[in-house]
C-alpha cells in the first residue's frame, strides 16, 4: 500500500533560521512528487513537482529535492509569511494524489 | 491568471439533507479531481473525471455522486448528509490525467448540523 510520511509534524523557527522538512514515501511506480503550501481554511497552493531522483527545484526561499525514498523541502532564511502547513503528495497512477499529514511551520519574528 | 472556482464557499445543511457543490476548472484544463479534508487531516481523494468520463474513484461514499459536464465544470452531489460529512471539499484541475500539476480551488466548507 502506498504511504507518505512527513516529519516533523510541527516546526517552530525564528526568522532567518533555516531548516528542512522531510517527506518519505513508499509507492509502486512513482510518477511525480508534489509539494503544496496550505494556509488555514484555504486550498493547497502548488509549489513544486519532482519527477525523478536527483531532481531539485527552487523558488525564492524554498528548495525541493528528491531521492528514491524521500524528498526534502529546505526553507532558507524563512520569514513570518512562510508560516503555513506544507503538504507533500505522491502520484502513482491516474492523477490521484496521496497526501502526507503535513508539517505545520510557524516562523516568529 | 485564472484559478479554479468553487461555489458555494460555505454551506450549512441539516442531517439527511442534500448538497450540491460546483467546480469550474482553469480554462483549457480537462481533468477535475475532488478531495475531502476533515479538520486537522490531509486531503483525501474522492473521485476524478477526464474528458467528462470518470477516471478514478477513491473513498467516496455511495451517498455521493459526481459528474463532469460538456463545459468541463463538475458537480459533487451529496445526499442523506451525515454529521461526519462536515469538512472542506476541494476541487482541483489539471491539463490532462498524467503527472500534470493539480491546481486547487479555495474549497467549499460544508457544515452539517
Amino acid at each position: 500500500e502506498d504511504q507518505v510520511t512527513q516529519s516533523p509534524e510541527a516546526l517552530r523557527l525564528q526568522e532567518g533560521e533555516s531548516s528542512s522538512l522531510n517527506c518519505s514515501y513508499t509507492v509502486s511506480g512513482l510518477r511525480g512528487l508534489f509539494w503544496y503550501r496550505q494556509d488555514p481554511g484555504k486550498g493547497p497552493e502548488f509549489l513544486f513537482t519532482l519527477y525523478s531522483a536527483g531532481e531539485e527545484k527552487e523558488k525564492e526561499r524554498l528548495k525541493a529535492t528528491l531521492t528514491k525514498k524521500e524528498s526534502f523541502l529546505h526553507i532558507t532564511a524563512p520569514k513570518p509569511e512562510d508560516s503555513a502547513t506544507y503538504l507533500c503528495a505522491v502520484q502513482a497512477r491516474w492523477g490521484k494524489l496521496q497526501f502526507g499529514a503535513g508539517t505545520q511551520v510557524v516562523v516568529t519574528p | 491568471a485564472a484559478g479554479v472556482i468553487q461555489s458555494p464557499r460555505h454551506l450549512i445543511k441539516e442531517k439527511r439533507e442534500t448538497a450540491t457543490l460546483k467546480c469550474y476548472p482553469i480554462p483549457r484544463h480537462d481533468t477535475v479531481y475532488w478531495y475531502q479534508q476533515g479538520p486537522g487531516q490531509d486531503p483525501q481523494f474522492l473521485i476524478s473525471f477526464y474528458e467528462k468520463m470518470q477516471s478514478d474513484k477513491g473513498s467516496i461514499p455511495d451517498r455521493f455522486s459526481a459528474q463532469q459536464f460538456s463545459d468541463y465544470h463538475s458537480e459533487l452531489n451529496m445526499s442523506s448528509l451525515e454529521l461526519g460529512d462536515s469538512a472542506l471539499y476541494f476541487c482541483a484541475s489539471s491539463l490532462r490525467v498524467s503527472t500534470d500539476t493539480q491546481y486547487f480551488g479555495p474549497g467549499t466548507r460544508l457544515t452539517v448540523l
